[in-house]
C-alpha cells in the first residue's frame, strides 16, 4: 500500500522561504494534500494538488509536484512566526476511497 | 458556512462514564469522519460515514460507538474507555476529492 514520509524537522529564519518535502511510494496517487496544525488546534487543509498537475501556487504557498520522483513539496515564502507549526502531507490513491494516508508530519520552527 | 464545528472543546471523563462528543457541518458534505490523534502523530482513522451510513469501521474497540442522525451530524459515543483512550478526537467531512475539512477537536482526559 501507500506510504508517504516526511523529515521530522525544518528550521528557518523568519522572512527566508521553507520548502518541507514529502515522497509517497503509489503512482496511482489521485490527489495530494497539505495540511497545517498548530499546537492544541485542529487541522487546517492548506492546499492540495491534483496529480495531473505539476504545480499549483496560493499566495504565499506553491506546491510542486513531481511524478517521476513521486516527490511533493510545499514552499513557504517569506515565512512568519505564525507559520509555525506541525506540516502534515498526505495521498490518496484510487484504492483508498478518498481515506488520507498521512506522513509522519514536518515541525516547522522559525528562527528569529 | 465552510466550518466544521465540534464539542466539547475538552472532557475530562472517568472509566465508568458516558458521555458523547459532536459534530455539525453544513457544507452539504454527505462523507464524514472520526479521527484519534495522540501528540505530535498524524491522525488515525476511526471511522468513516458516506451518506449518512458506516462504511468504514477500522478495528475500533466497542467502548466507542458512533452515530450519525442526519447528513449534517456525527456524533462519537463513549463508555468504559480506558486512561490510553486520551487524545484529541478530530471530526471531518468531505466531499470528492478537494480534501478533508477538519473540526477543532475535543482533547479527552480518561483519567
Amino acid at each position: 500500500g501507500e506510504d508517504v514520509e516526511q523529515s521530522l524537522f525544518l528550521s528557518v529564519r523568519e522572512g527566508d522561504s521553507s520548502v518541507i518535502n514529502c515522497t509517497y511510494t503509489d503512482s496511482s496517487s489521485t490527489y495530494l494534500y497539505w495540511y497545517k496544525q498548530e499546537p492544541g488546534a485542529g487541522l487546517q487543509l492548506l492546499t492540495y494538488i491534483f496529480s495531473n498537475m505539476d504545480m499549483k501556487q496560493d499566495q504565499r504557498l506553491t506546491v510542486l509536484l513531481n511524478k517521476k520522483d513521486k516527490h511533493l513539496s510545499l514552499r513557504i515564502a517569506d515565512t512568519q512566526t505564525g507559520d509555525s507549526a506541525i506540516y502534515f502531507c498526505a495521498a490518496v490513491t484510487k484504492d483508498s476511497n478518498y481515506q488520507l494516508i498521512w506522513g509522519a508530519g514536518t515541525k516547522l520552527i522559525i528562527k528569529p | 458556512d465552510t466550518e466544521v464545528t465540534q464539542t466539547p472543546k475538552h472532557l475530562v471523563m472517568g472509566m465508568t462514564n458516558k458521555k458523547s462528543l459532536k459534530c455539525e457541518q453544513h457544507m452539504g458534505h454527505r462523507a464524514m469522519y472520526w479521527y484519534k490523534q495522540k501528540a505530535k502523530k498524524p491522525p488515525e482513522l476511526m471511522f468513516v460515514y458516506s451518506y449518512e451510513k458506516l462504511s468504514i469501521n477500522e478495528s475500533v474497540p466497542s467502548r466507542f460507538s458512533p452515530e450519525c442522525p442526519n447528513s449534517s451530524l456525527l456524533n462519537l459515543h463513549l463508555h468504559a474507555l480506558q486512561p490510553e483512550d486520551s487524545a484529541l478526537y478530530l471530526c471531518a467531512s468531505s466531499q470528492g476529492g478537494a480534501g478533508q475539512f477538519f473540526g477543532p477537536g475535543t482533547r479527552l482526559t480518561v483519567l
